[in-house]
């Protein structure tokens, strides 16, 4: 099956500072999604972004299918940032599942 | 639109009880997902239905996991009985027609067993 990595594993910032955060995955995909894990639990979607590049305010995510890489910027952190940053990879052919990664934990720090 | 909807958001039970959380998908969703996420194993797809037919259960843990889908707007994730190792966040998720494969968590119910 696809496996997906992501790096780092984890990254503390100070507020204010700029980040990139990369998902590598196995295989070409027709999915990919960035989602943000925040501190209270909740999976809130960031992107869906299969290819190319899309930017929402501060975050930005770019997806290089061919090379089979996702990188996912924030700039200008704020401490609402905080939490784990998953990459999610469809896993091809007739099924909807999704594979994720094993996150990016993230702590800006005031 | 409401999002996700999932009910329980807390649940704190006795080992050997029966637990049901239950979940409403996005209006005109046509995919609903079952995930368990804990430290040790992270975020696991335990059951997914498409058009209200079970596709894949392969990651349900054992037979005292069940889930149903009994209409487009309702599903239930039933443990019987529970024990302490089940204690985790479940999520429910769903996906319709539209790009392909995106798919919207709810909030999650945490279970603790006790």
């Amino acid at each position: 099956g696809i496996q997906v990595e992501q790096s780092p594993p984890d990254l503390i910032l100070q507020e204010g500072a700029n980040s990139t955060l990369r998902c590598n995955f196995s295989d070409s995909v027709n999915n990919l999604q960035w989602f943000h894990q925040n501190p209270w639990g909740q999976l809130i979607n960031l992107f869906y972004i299969p290819s190319g590049t899309k930017q929402n305010g501060r975050l930005s995510a770019t997806t290089v299918a061919t090379e089979r890489y996702s990188l996912l910027y924030i700039s200008s952190s704020q401490t609402t940032d905080s939490g784990v940053y998953f990459c999610a990879v469809g896993a091809g052919g007739a099924t909807n599942k999704l594979i994720f990664g094993t996150g990016t934990l993230l702590a800006v720090q005031p | 639109d409401a999002g996700v909807i999932q009910s329980p958001r807390h649940e704190v039970t006795e080992m050997g009880q029966e637990v049901t959380l239950r979940c409403k998908p996005i209006s005109g969703h046509n995919s609903l997902f079952w995930y368990r996420q804990t430290m040790m194993r992270g975020l696991e797809l335990l059951i997914y239905f498409n058009n209200n037919v079970p596709i894949d259960d392969s990651g349900m843990p054992e037979d005292r996991f069940s889930a149903k889908m009994p209409n487009a707007s309702f599903s239930t994730l039933k443990i019987q009985p529970s024990e302490p190792r089940d204690s985790a966040v479940y999520f429910c998720a769903s996906s319709g027609r539209g790009r392909v494969g995106e798919q919207y968590f709810g909030p999650g119910t945490r279970l603790t067993v006790t």
